[in-house]
């Protein structure tokens, strides 16, 4: 079945940096765009980036913009976020998404993974 | 930017009854809408995309409707299993979440 694992979340201090993860399985990773949403402790939704299916289209969320930097290896089947400059506000649990239709960069996301969680803390 | 704007906060309502919440976009989103649910410790799950198609396996008690700027959740008859946070998503231009409706137990 589809399954998407993050990783790479921890303490970090502020102004540090810090790569995520994300393992997909169970479809053909090369042909859906990919996303990361984050989710402050006790708080909603909030989208931060995606990535299109080859690579080549990424549009990032204000708040994150020159900061966290969308990437993907199609032959490791593996999404990446990369978080520079990290700010205590960036504490949250990161999800990884996979978009609803494959090829596509329009769409709703499904499925999610379990979330890895980034503290911002000195 | 889009904003999605979700009432109410919260809803009390009591085991067998019908909620609705809505979920409002400040610009024409089309019928570009999905409605996640997400349970205490958990992660978000589909329940509807495209305003209206109810993802697979889902219950039929969970319907969406609407278009353009005003669209509704309605679950038919409440289980225990649905007091849950609901979260509305616009994927029209990028993507922004609602701020959540949480659905209590009256």
């Amino acid at each position: 079945q589809v399954q998407l694992v993050e990783s790479g979340g921890g303490v970090v201090q502020p102004g540090r940096s810090l790569r995520l993860s994300c393992a997909a399985s169970g479809f053909t990773f090369s042909t859906y765009a990919m996303h990361w949403v984050r989710q402050a402790p006790g708080k909603g939704l909030e989208w931060v980036a995606v990535i299109s299916y080859d690579g080549r289209y990424k549009y990032y969320a204000e708040s994150v913009k020159g900061r966290l930097t969308i990437s993907r290896d199609n032959s490791r089947d593996t999404l990446y976020l990369q978080m520079n400059g990290l700010r205590p506000e960036d504490t949250a649990v990161y999800y990884c998404a996979r978009v609803g239709v494959d090829t596509a960069m329009v769409g709703w996301l499904d499925p999610w993974g379990q979330g890895t969680l980034v503290t911002g803390s000195s | 930017e889009i904003v999605m704007t979700q009432s109410p906060a919260t809803l009390s309502v009591s085991p067998g009854e019908r909620a609705m919440f809505s979920c409002r976009a400040s610009q024409n989103v089309g019928s570009n809408l999905a409605w996640y649910q997400q349970k205490p410790g958990q992660t978000p799950s589909l329940l509807i995309y495209g305003t209206s198609t109810r993802a697979a396996g889902i219950p039929a008690r969970f319907s969406g409707s609407g278009s353009g700027t005003e669209f509704t959740l309605t679950i038919a008859s409440l289980q225990s299993e649905d007091f849950a946070v609901y979260y509305c998503l616009q994927y029209n231009n990028l993507w922004t979440f609602g701020q959540g409706t949480k659905v209590e137990i009256k």
